[in-house]
């Protein structure tokens, strides 16, 4: 059974930094491409970054380009998302999700989410 | 990397039919298969509906459908039940390396 665990959120102050991990299991980690998508309160879903199987291709959304710096362990199975100099809209629920290729294809599975809030 | 745009809401009766719309530019929805659609119940993980425009994942009814034109993707609810009141979200594969871009979701309610 796939499964992805997501923790680093909390409350944090506008230009301050946050990790935010993921371990997964149930699947062959280093095989998939894997993404940080997120949802503020009330929102739509939005695409935060990507990173392929081997960590050749990473690509982030304009929105946190330059400040969110995604990375991956395959030897622990594990997925991470830097987040630095955090602002108020970067307040949302964070999801790690799996996708089916090693590059792109389609996201096929979330995690759970975990929530960050970015306030004085 | 700006949002596709969907309907905020459609409703419809039980055992309607329904339509929601995805439109993207020919940098995203007009140039790849790589379309999928989410289901999210409020306070859940999104559930992946249909992926490559018209293909549904084992476990998903085939009340679910889906299709595409030029920039605009649509996805169809048959029969439709209370347990399909949900937001539902389109995606695109953006282009570039793992890039995806998704849409503004629609509301859906079962009158």
């Amino acid at each position: 059974e796939v499964q992805l665990v997501e923790s680093g959120g909390g409350l944090v102050q506008p230009g301050r930094s946050l990790r935010l991990s993921c371990e997964a299991s149930g699947f062959t980690f280093d095989d998939y491409a894997m993404h940080w998508v997120r949802q503020g309160p009330g929102k739509g879903l939005e695409w935060v970054s990507g990173i392929s199987w081997n960590s050749g291709n990473i690509d982030y959304a304009d929105s946190v380009k330059g400040r969110f710096t995604i990375s991956r362990d395959n030897a622990q199975n594990s997925l991470y998302l830097q987040m630095n100099s955090l602002r108020a809209e970067d307040t949302a629920l964070y999801y790690c999700a799996k996708d089916s290729g090693y590059t792109s294809g389609r996201i096929e599975f979330w995690g759970q989410g975990t929530l960050v809030t970015v306030s004085s | 990397q700006s949002a596709l745009t969907q309907p905020a809401s459609v409703s419809g009766s039980p055992g309607q039919s329904i339509t929601i719309s995805c439109t993207g530019t020919s940098s995203d929805v007009g140039s790849y298969t790589l379309v999928s659609w989410y289901q999210q119940h409020p306070g859940k993980a999104p559930k992946l509906m249909i992926y490559e425009v018209s293909k549904r994942p084992s476990g998903v009814s085939n009340r679910f459908s889906a299709s595409k034109s030029g920039n605009t993707a649509s996805l169809t609810i048959s029969g439709l039940q209370a347990e399909d009141e949900a937001a539902y979200y389109c995606c695109s594969y953006a282009g570039t390396g793992t890039s995806y871009v998704f849409g503004t979701g629609t509301k859906v309610t079962v009158l």
